[in-house]
């Protein structure tokens, strides 16, 4: 298996819902990555977790708060979301922490907030 | 702050020909280079990649090139398809396990037949 799974494909929500975005693999990963990225715009690193522990937060907004349960798994937890947060969410793995290691990135969950 | 970014917006090509999608990075501490492409509706996908020890890496149809003396990143496509209609990213890394890829602002590949 050699790849990056994520639910749901699309998710729509009000700003006082609370959602999680979830996301799998199978490879044997030990670091795990939120990006975000915006229409027509490069992605945009968020989390990183190396060793089911969060290595890097990129001065994400705390309604955004991510989750490691398990090396195969990594979820984001959204609560109190503004129209701005509207974006695609991909979620990436890489053997490990570290650049000159391939990141392979799921399909991403296109949220959109209301 | 340091940035990643491509001189192109757009690349039209027609079918069979070559492409090259050009890179310009501005952090010297650089030392690990990625090329993605990203298709409607889906998330990047690797092509190659390079480390600064190298000035040329070859793929399968692709080729990866780097100046260190202008910051230039390129990535060359041979006999590009319609399968290779896309927005291609360069990614910059720097060195340390706690370090992160910055990705460029992509340049949108348009085959034409």
């Amino acid at each position: 298996d050699t790849e990056v799974t994520q639910t749901p494909k699309h998710l729509v929500m009000g700003m006082t819902n609370k959602k999680s975005l979830k996301c799998e693999q199978h490879m044997g990963h030990r670091a795990m990555y939120w990006y975000k990225q915006k229409a027509k715009k490069p992605p945009e690193l968020m989390f990183v977790y190396s060793y089911e522990k969060l290595s890097i937060n990129e001065s994400v907004p705390s309604r955004f708060s991510p989750e490691c349960p398990n090396s195969s798994l990594l979820n984001l937890h959204l609560h109190a979301l503004q129209p701005e947060d509207s974006a695609l969410y991909l979620c990436a793995s890489s053997p490990r922490q570290g650049t000159d290691n391939e990141q392979f990135f799921g399909p991403g969950t296109r949220l959109t907030v209301l | 702050g340091e940035s990643v970014g491509l001189h192109l917006p757009t690349l039209s090509v027609q079918e069979g020909d070559n492409s090259i999608i050009n890179c310009a990075y501005s952090n010297s501490a650089s030392d690990y280079f990625i090329w993605y492409k990203q298709e409607s509706g889906k998330g990047p996908q690797f092509i190659i990649d390079i480390r600064s020890n190298m000035d040329k890496r070859q793929g399968q149809r692709v080729t990866v090139l780097l100046n260190k003396t202008v910051k230039h990143l390129s990535l060359q496509i041979a006999a590009t398809q319609p399968g290779d209609s896309a927005v291609y990213f360069c990614a910059e890394g720097g060195t340390g396990t706690a370090s992160k890829l910055t990705f460029g602002t992509g340049t949108r590949l348009q085959v034409t037949l």
